[in-house]
Parts: structure tokens; C-alpha cells; sequence
């Protein structure tokens, strides 16, 4: 089955620039969301479709991707960006929805 | 759109578990929606999903378990998951969509055991 690779964590000073990577077979050739998951809440939708993003979050939440990696980038860090952050294709080739493993954003 | 999970929180092993996401502020023709599960183990795991029309698509590897059904009267849609193990346990979640999913239930755990 298709394989999502994100880092365990991630650390930040506020302020600054979050980069949270998401590699793949083929991404290129995948749309890429990401979720933002506080302790004891639902994953919520910050980046859809590679680079858009839903109203009402911040455009300091951008997404890219280049070849088989996408990435999400969270800039003038606050506390509360503090969360997991999950990347997720779905794999026409299996008809399956695909999670990352996650990725911890520790805001210092 | 809200999305609220109701069901059994313990069920034993070998039996069925129901769970059903009643959908306001929103209708549930004509979208996708779909139910999703979290555990420590297994992370973020879609389960399936489910069109207004009655349109299904299911996890490979649950498909033999598995059951969404949609009940537009009501605005609401169900999951059936057969023959648990303590494996099943995990946070249970609604959401709307098949490919993005943009809005969520609060989620509810489910504790599989005797």
C-alpha cells in the first residue's frame, strides 16, 4: 500500500518559519492535504489540493511540493501552531484514502 | 456544518460495532462523507466512504468488515464494523468528503474488550 513519510517532529522558535516535509512515490502525480490536530480535537483542514487554503485559516499556513515531496510551511510561528500536523493523498491505484504519520510541531 | 458521532463507547470482542454521524447545517445530498478512526498504533486510518446516493468505497483492508450506510431522511450516516478485535479500538470520527475532508466530528472512542 502507498507510504506517506513525515518526520517525527519538528521544533520552532516563535516567530519564526515551520517546514513540515511529506515524501511519496510518484507525489508529484498525487493532491497533497494537511490537517492540523490539536491534543484532544479533531484533525482540522489547513491546505488542500496541494496549495489552497480553506477559509477562516491564517495565510501564514502555505503548502508546496516539488517532485516527490510536498511540504507544508507555517511562518511567524505562535504558540498555539502547536500540534500534530498529518499530510494525506488519496491512491487512485488502490481506491484508498492515505494518511502520513504525522509530524509534532514543538513551538520553543 | 456540525458532524456529532453517537454510539457505543465498549463493546466486546467478536461483536458489531454501530456507530452513526448525524450532519447539521448541511445537507447530506449531495456530498461524500466518511468515517475515520486514530489510535497510538495505527495513527490516522480512513475507513471508507459514502456517497448521498448510497455509493460506497471501503479501506482495502477492512472491506470484509465493513458497512456505511446514508440515511438522508434523517441527515445522518452509519458505520457497521463486524467481528471486532482489540485491535478496533480507537477515536472514531465522521467527516465530510471523499478526497479532502474538511469538516469533523469531535470523535468518539470506542474500547473494544470483554
Amino acid at each position: 500500500s502507498y507510504v506517506l513519510t513525515q518526520p517525527p517532529s519538528v521544533s520552532v522558535a516563535p516567530g519564526q518559519t515551520a517546514r513540515i516535509a511529506c515524501g511519496g512515490n510518484n507525489l508529484g502525480t498525487k493532491s497533497v492535504h494537511w490537517y492540523q490536530q490539536r491534543p484532544g480535537q479533531a484533525p482540522l483542514l489547513v491546505i488542500y489540493y496541494d496549495t489552497d487554503r480553506p477559509s477562516g485559516i491564517p495565510d501564514r499556513f502555505s503548502g508546496s511540493k516539488s517532485g516527490n515531496t510536498a511540504t507544508l510551511t507555517i511562518s511567524r510561528v505562535e504558540a498555539g501552531d502547536e500540534a500534530d500536523y498529518f499530510c494525506q493523498v488519496w491512491d487512485s491505484g488502490a481506491d484508498d484514502l492515505i494518511f502520513g504519520g504525522g509530524t509534532k510541531l514543538a513551538v520553543l | 456544518v456540525q458532524l456529532q458521532e453517537s454510539g457505543p463507547r465498549l463493546v466486546k470482542p467478536s461483536e458489531t460495532l454501530s456507530l452513526t454521524c448525524t450532519v447539521s447545517g448541511d445537507s447530506i445530498s449531495p456530498s461524500y462523507w466518511s468515517w475515520v478512526r486514530q489510535s497510538p498504533g495505527r495513527g490516522l486510518e480512513w475507513i471508507g466512504y459514502i456517497y448521498y446516493n448510497g455509493a460506497t468505497n471501503y479501506t482495502p483492508s477492512l472491506k470484509n468488515r465493513v458497512t456505511i450506510s446514508v440515511d438522508t431522511a434523517r441527515n445522518q450516516f452509519s458505520l457497521r464494523l463486524m467481528s471486532l478485535t482489540p485491535a478496533d479500538t480507537a477515536v472514531y470520527f465522521c467527516a465530510r468528503g471523499a478526497r479532502d475532508l474538511d469538516h469533523w466530528g469531535q470523535g468518539t472512542p470506542v474500547t473494544v474488550s470483554s
